[in-house]
């Protein structure tokens, strides 16, 4: 069955940066491509970035440019979301997403980063 | 950015009401759009694709419509379970994004 697994909770100090990953199993990873959500508690979903795991093709949303780098290890079938200068608004769960024909159709488990000095 | 609105924020029902729940893009946005069903500390549940087409395992009750800037999803008969979040994205643009969400409450 299609799972995709986040690694666990991140504590960070403001300015630090955080890698969390997504290992996908049960489909062939390079075939989908990945979408990063991230919500803060309380808010509603915030569209970060995309990325094609075959060519390796990335899309940021305008507010993370420059912050946030989406890569990929394919031997390992795992995504990655890096987000740098972080601060106290970055505190959020953050999901990775499988994504078909542009639609999320399976969701990683979320991973909360919380940002504090 | 296309930036993506919803309304109304917040809505109360009951069970067994027929439910509309309102989307509007900033541009168009053809009929790239998503509509999605989130419960409290769990992610998002894909509902609808493309705009009115229904994700394999969603109840029928589900339906989408809409085209250009203006969609809508309707739950036909509320059921306990579908007390929830709701949001739509577009995916017209390789930079995705949602709606603020529609909390749909007892």
């Amino acid at each position: 069955q299609v799972q995709l697994v986040q690694s666990g909770a991140e504590v960070k100090k403001p300015g630090a940066s955080v890698k969390v990953s997504c290992k996908a199993s049960g489909y062939s990873f390079i075939s989908y491509d990945i979408n990063w959500v991230r919500q803060a508690t309380g808010q509603g979903l915030e569209w970060m970035g995309w990325m094609n795991p075959n060519s390796g093709n990335t899309a940021y949303a305008q507010k993370f440019q420059g912050r946030v780098t989406i890569t990929r290890n394919t031997s390992i079938s795992t995504a990655y979301m890096e987000l740098t200068s972080l601060r106290s608004e970055d505190t959020a769960v953050y999901y990775c997403a499988r994504v078909i024909r542009g639609s999320s159709d399976y969701w990683g488990q979320g991973t909360l980063v919380t940002v504090s000095s | 950015d296309i930036q993506m609105t919803q309304s109304p924020s917040s809505l109360s029902a009951s069970v067994g009401d027929r439910v509309t729940i309102t989307c509007r893009a900033s541009q168009s946005v053809s009929s790239y759009l998503n509509w999605y069903q989130q419960k409290p500390g769990i992610a998002p549940k894909l509902l609808i694709y493309a705009a009115s087409s229904l994700q394999s395992g969603v109840p029928s009750r589900f339906s989408g419509s809409g085209s250009g800037t203006d969609f809508t999803l309707t739950i036909s008969i509320l059921q306990p379970e579908d007390f929830a979040t709701y949001y739509c994205q577009q995916i017209y643009t390789t930079r995705y994004s949602f709606g603020q969400g529609t909390k749909l409450e007892i």
